[in-house]
């Protein structure tokens, strides 16, 4: 695998449910982001890791909860989703955070709907 | 407070036709500018980026974008248009805080490509 990897691509859960998203990156990357993709919005950033230490938190509901256990792999942890969450969830990669080597690269996401 | 604006929600043209696709930043020092591509129910994939010298930037596909500071603009261009260059396109500024660029994304334009 090349790039940045994302799983489940489609995911359809209750509200009283609990899942994870995953993701996986194999380009020797040190940070990772996640981003919410919502329709006739523009990508929000939700949290940023470098070196598995979480850099930003960005007034994400504690409903969804990251995980970096390591700089190839990013969870994003969903429990007690709301509708308005249905989204797609991007993942994306950096070589780090220095403005001339943090270019993000980005799975292809997750399609995530909460009945 | 940094903003990307895309004036064009939708944009039609012919196949073998040029194109250009606007896009307008705020932020009050030197951006870092990007052009990325989406396509249907795909991640993002960088199509060209600027951090700093010619202001003239060619990327992948055959696109360029052009900086002008003085217009506050990142517009992308490709002379002929392929129909499979039909997707989403979004400009993003990076935006220094907290120690890392923050991408701040535009709305996105949705280019559509008649045969």
């Amino acid at each position: 695998e090349t790039g940045v990897t994302q799983t489940p691509r489609h995911l359809v859960m209750g509200m009283t449910n609990k899942k994870s998203l995953k993701c996986e990156q194999h380009l020797g990357h040190n940070a990772m982001y996640w981003y919410k993709q919502s329709a006739k919005k523009p990508l929000e950033l939700m949290f940023v890791y470098s070196l598995e230490e979480r850099v930003e938190n960005n007034s994400v509901p504690s409903r969804f909860s990251p995980e970096c256990p390591n700089s190839s792999h990013l969870f994003l942890h969903l429990h007690t989703l709301q509708p308005e969450d249905s989204a797609l969830y991007l993942c994306a990669s950096s070589q780090d955070l220095q403005p001339s080597t943090d270019t993000q690269y980005f799975g292809p996401g997750t399609r995530l709907t909460v009945l | 407070a940094q903003s990307v604006t895309q004036p064009d929600i939708h944009i039609t043209v012919s196949e073998g036709a040029s194109l250009e696709l606007r896009c307008n930043y705020s932020y009050g020092a030197t951006p870092y500018l990007f052009w990325y591509v989406q396509s249907p129910g795909q991640g993002l994939q960088l199509l060209l980026k600027y951090f700093s010298g010619d202001t003239l930037v060619q990327g992948i596909k055959g696109f360029e974008a052009e900086f002008k500071r003085s217009q506050s603009s990142f517009n992308l261009r490709k002379p002929s248009v392929h129909w499979s260059d039909a997707a989403e396109y979004f400009c993003a500024v990076g935006a220094r805080t907290g120690g890392y660029n923050k991408l701040i994304f535009g709305a996105g334009t949705r280019l559509a490509v008649h045969p």
